[in-house]
């Protein structure tokens, strides 16, 4: 079964500052791999994905990640971090032997400090 | 191209009410369909998805229930609402190595 664990339920990031973002998974499968952010009262939105080929994912709003099977890690990163990053993070991984159900780490709520 | 409506958006409902949360998914066919809670501080918890037409599965036990009378609908309901189903539901549908798509969400509060 596929898990995903995401260190450090808050972060918080002076703007302009690195955000990193970290997401370890566990999966018996070569893994696919997610990032959404979610707004105060929205749904959560796909920033970036990572299924085959290059292990480094640029996605929207400037975040990439890289994936690093070695490590089961999938860290999110900002290099400069503006006053809208400030919401919430999930990562995801999924199980493509269950029909491809996704398994979410717990969130991590990003603070922008002016 | 693919979208997911969700209504309502906000919900006040009295405690021992029914409650009847509605999702529609257009520009697919067939899709795998989810409903997730999110409680403060608790993050996503998965309640219910279907892989087709009256096909639920149930993953925690709940005062809740779901069903889906067609292959684009997807509907969350409870006889009689509880304060602890207070909360923020999604929806989702999945396309497989694409991931998730979410609606916009209802936020219920029971009272």
């Amino acid at each position: 079964a596929q898990s995903v664990t995401q260190l450090g339920s808050h972060v918080s990031v002076s703007e302009g500052a690195l955000v990193l973002l970290r997401c370890n998974y566990s999966s018996s499968v070569p893994p696919y791999l997610f990032w959404y952010v979610q707004y105060p009262n929205q749904g959560l939105q796909l920033l970036l994905k990572y299924t085959t080929g290059a292990t480094l994912v640029k996605g929207i709003n400037g975040f990439e990640a890289e994936f690093k099977k070695s490590e089961t890690s999938f860290h999110l990163t900002k290099p400069s971090a503006h006053m809208s990053d400030a919401a919430e993070y999930f990562c995801a991984v999924s199980d493509r032997s269950n029909d491809y159900k996704l398994s979410f780490g717990a969130g991590t709520t990003v603070t922008v400090r002016a | 191209s693919q979208t997911i409506h969700q209504w309502p958006a906000t919900l006040v409902q009295p405690v021992g009410s029914p409650l009847s949360l509605e999702c529609t998914v257009e520009g697919t066919s067939n899709p795998n369909l989810y409903w997730y809670r999110q409680a403060a501080g608790r993050g996503l918890q998965l309640l219910f998805y279907s892989v087709g037409i009256g096909q639920i599965s149930s993953e925690v036990p709940q005062n809740l229930s779901a069903s889906r009378p067609q292959d684009r609908q997807f509907i969350l309901s409870s006889k009689k609402l509880l304060l602890s189903d207070s909360g923020f539901y999604l929806c989702a549908w999945s396309h497989r190595q694409g991931g998730y798509t979410f609606g916009s969400g209802t936020r219920l509060t029971v009272v």
